[in-house]
């Protein structure tokens, strides 16, 4: 079982719709990323939170540390959110990441 | 100001050959991070540097991989004896600190790596 599971691995959507990614996890770790890869491969840091949630434009994430859960939102998506997100963690005391499968989002207008 | 950069970009090589991979850093931070993503596969960890500490090597998946850092700044990921096997995309990130996770990582373009 990986460290750390994804889901959905796929998702499409309408433009507008609201759009929820799940990440769980099963090591002890200090704050959970979120991560976005665009399709020219680029990866870009969204998100870094260890207890409650986080909002950042039409992006929210929030995460249960008792739970080892933890969800990223996207409110009225846009195909430029057309993207991979990718959950990724640390394990205590240290700061190589351990990353999720990712899920592919594809958002038509 | 500048961010991580990698090169080259792409690398076509024959297998058996060894191959030399340049992350330069965000100038001032002090941990390096190398992964790699294989193709239809998910990224995984490689190698870090932290400062002058010893760099923690769990994630290299052969003795045929190593990395330096010198000065502090750039780095350099080795593969020995090419497999095929290692076609990926080889990240380099970077962070302020290391800082027990709680640090942004900064994500280099990547090398694309392919071995003939």
């Amino acid at each position: 079982k990986n460290e750390v599971e994804q889901s959905p691995q796929n998702l499409t959507a309408q433009e507008g719709e609201f759009i929820t990614i799940n990440c769980s996890y099963s090591v002890g770790i200090s704050a959970l990323h979120w991560l976005q890869q665009h399709p020219g491969g680029g990866i870009v840091s969204l998100f870094m939170l260890s207890s409650g949630k986080k909002k950042h434009g039409r992006l929210i994430a929030t995460i249960n540390i008792q739970e080892k859960h933890s969800s990223l939102h996207i409110t009225a998506s846009h195909p430029r959110d057309s993207a991979v997100y990718i959950c990724a963690v640390p394990p205590y005391n240290t700061d190589k990441l351990i990353f999720g499968t990712g899920t592919r989002l594809q958002v038509f207008p | 100001g500048a961010g991580v950069s990698q090169s080259p970009s792409n690398k076509v090589t024959e297998k058996g050959k060894d191959v030399e991979l340049r992350c330069d850093p965000i100038s001032g931070h002090t941990a390096l991070y190398w992964y790699r993503q294989s193709l239809g596969q998910g990224l995984e960890f490689l190698i870090y540097f932290q400062g002058n500490s010893a760099p923690d090597k769990s994630g290299l998946p052969s003795d045929r991989f190593s990395a330096e850092r010198t000065g502090g700044s750039v780095s350099t990921l080795t593969i020995q004896r090419t497999q095929q096997e290692d076609s990926a995309v080889y990240l380099c990130a970077s962070s302020r600190l290391a800082g027990g996770g709680w640090e942004t990582q900064y994500f280099g373009p990547g090398t694309r790596l392919l071995v003939l």
